[in-house]
C-alpha cells in the first residue's frame, strides 16, 4: 500500500533562507508526483508536476526532484519570501491500470517566513 | 491547465440541514473529484464523478450522505447531507488535465 510522508512537518525560517522540503512515498511504482501550495482554509494550487521519467522541474524559484528508485522528491524554495508562508503538499499519482488519477498524499508541510 | 469554480466559498449551516456545493470547469473533463479536508488533516477522496453514470466513492463514504451530481461535463455537485459538526471541514473539488491535478478554491464548511 502506497505511503506518502512529508518531513518536516512545520518548518519556520527567517526570510531569504534556501530551504528544502521532503516527501519520500514507500512504492516506486507511480505515475507522476505533484507539488501543491495551500493557503489557509483555502484551495490548492498546482506547483510542480514530475513524471516519473523526469528528474527534476523548475519553475522560478522553485525546484522539484524526484528520485523513484529511493522513494524521494524534495522541493526547494531560494531565497524564500513572507508570501511563501503556506501548507505544502505532496502527493503521488500510482501506476494502477485504470487508476492512475487516484491521488496518495502526504500531510504536508507548514511553511511559515518570517520578515 | 484548468480553471475551476468552486460555490460558495464558504458556509456555517445548522446540524440536520444539507448543503449543495457547486464545481464548474472552464473546459469538458471527464472525471470531476470530490475531497474532504478535515481540520488539520490532509485531502481525503469522497468519491469520482463521471458523467452519465454514478459517483464512484471510496470507503467510507456512501451516497446518501454525499450525494453526488454529474450532468454535463463541465459541471459536478457535491452535497452534504444531514449534517452534524463532525462534517465541517473544507470541502474540494479537482479536476486530472494531462495527468496533472488541478482545484478549485474549496468550501469551508462549519456546522453548528
Amino acid at each position: 500500500k502506497q505511503e506518502v510522508t512529508q518531513i518536516p512537518a512545520a518548518l519556520s525560517v527567517p526570510e531569504g533562507e534556501n530551504l528544502v522540503l521532503n516527501c519520500s512515498f514507500t512504492d516506486s511504482a507511480i505515475y507522476n508526483l505533484q507539488w501543491f501550495r495551500q493557503d489557509p482554509g483555502k484551495g490548492l494550487t498546482s506547483l510542480l508536476l514530475i513524471q516519473s521519467s523526469q528528474r527534476e522541474q523548475t519553475s522560478g524559484r522553485l525546484n522539484a526532484s524526484l528520485d523513484k528508485s529511493s522513494g524521494r522528491s524534495t522541493l526547494y524554495i531560494a531565497a524564500s519570501q513572507p508570501g511563501d508562508s503556506a501548507t505544502y503538499l505532496c502527493a503521488v499519482s500510482p501506476l494502477r491500470a485504470g487508476n492512475n488519477r487516484k491521488l496518495i498524499w502526504g500531510l504536508g508541510t507548514s511553511l511559515a517566513v518570517n520578515p | 491547465s484548468a480553471v475551476i469554480s468552486q460555490k460558495p466559498s464558504r458556509d456555517i449551516c445548522q446540524r440536520g440541514t444539507s448543503l449543495t456545493i457547486q464545481c464548474q470547469v472552464d473546459s469538458q473533463v471527464t472525471m470531476m473529484f470530490w475531497y474532504r479536508q478535515q481540520p488539520g488533516q490532509s485531502l481525503t477522496l469522497i468519491a469520482t464523478a463521471n458523467q452519465g453514470s454514478e459517483a464512484t466513492y471510496e470507503s467510507g463514504f456512501v451516497i446518501d450522505k454525499f450525494p453526488i451530481s454529474r450532468p454535463n461535463l463541465t459541471f459536478s455537485t457535491l452535497t452534504v447531507s444531514n449534517m452534524s459538526p463532525e462534517d465541517s471541514s473544507i470541502y474540494l473539488c479537482s479536476v486530472s488535465r494531462d495527468t496533472e491535478a488541478f482545484f478549485g478554491q474549496g468550501t469551508r464548511l462549519t456546522v453548528v
